[in-house]
């Protein structure tokens, strides 16, 4: 079986600092990877993608791929507590066709 | 609007009867996808459409689940006999490509509940 691996958290930081997700994922057949961001009762959003190992950055987020390790990460740099919310991670399956997503890690950012 | 739209936005429906969920995708995109979301749970693919053309269903219930996108009209996800278990948020999603590049845009989604 498939799967993306995320800690549920809560993961609480302080507002201003910075905030680490990581996932981990199962399938190296995976070439793309993408951070949702979904707010409660609404649907995902999303931030970031990377298909490539190394980092990209967009504004205050940054978006780590290590196919090697089998690991994405997302940093949120200067958290806002409007940054609350819970972070999916998803990787390509099935020639791209489809995404398989982790549970999500609830974020908490704190005045 | 340009992103994607899914209604009804909320649907009841007592056990034993049919829900019908649209998806119209975004403008230029020609590929949708569904995904169900169960409490407190993660998103599971359903199945992926092209227009007129069921790619990949391999998330699908057996039983009682059917989806369509026709040549014209939205995508339509349809369960029939409807239980419980079913209560869910049905995200749709579409992309302009199905490459690894391949970036999902998501409706609002319809909740629904099963009395």
């Amino acid at each position: 079986q498939k799967e993306v691996e995320q800690n549920s958290g809560p993961l609480s930081v302080p507002e201003g600092a910075i905030a680490s997700l990581n996932c981990t994922y199962s399938d190296r057949g995976s070439q793309s990877f993408f951070w949702y961001r979904q707010y409660s009762g609404k649907s995902p959003e999303l931030i970031m993608s990377i298909y490539s190992n190394g980092d990209k950055e967009d504004g205050r987020f940054t978006a780590q791929l290590n196919k090697a390790s089998q690991y994405v990460s997302l940093l949120i740099r200067d958290s806002q507590p409007s940054d609350s919310a819970t972070y999916l991670c998803a990787g390509s399956s099935g020639g791209y066709n489809k995404l398989i997503f982790g549970a999500g890690t609830r974020l908490a950012v704190h005045p | 609007n340009a992103g994607v739209m899914q209604n009804p936005r909320h649907l009841v429906r007592r056990r034993g009867q049919e829900a019908r969920l649209r998806c119209s995708p975004m403008k230029g995109h020609s590929h949708v996808y569904w995904y169900r979301q169960l409490p407190e749970e993660g998103l599971k693919f359903m199945v992926y459409l092209q227009k007129e053309n069921i790619i990949d269903e391999s998330g699908m219930p057996k039983e009682r689940f059917s989806a369509e996108f026709p040549k014209e009209g939205p995508s339509i996800l349809r369960i029939q006999q409807v239980v419980r278990g079913d209560s869910a948020a049905y995200f749709c999603a579409s992309s302009l490509y199905t490459n690894s590049y391949n970036e999902q845009f998501f409706g609002p989604g319809t909740r629904l509940t099963v009395l």
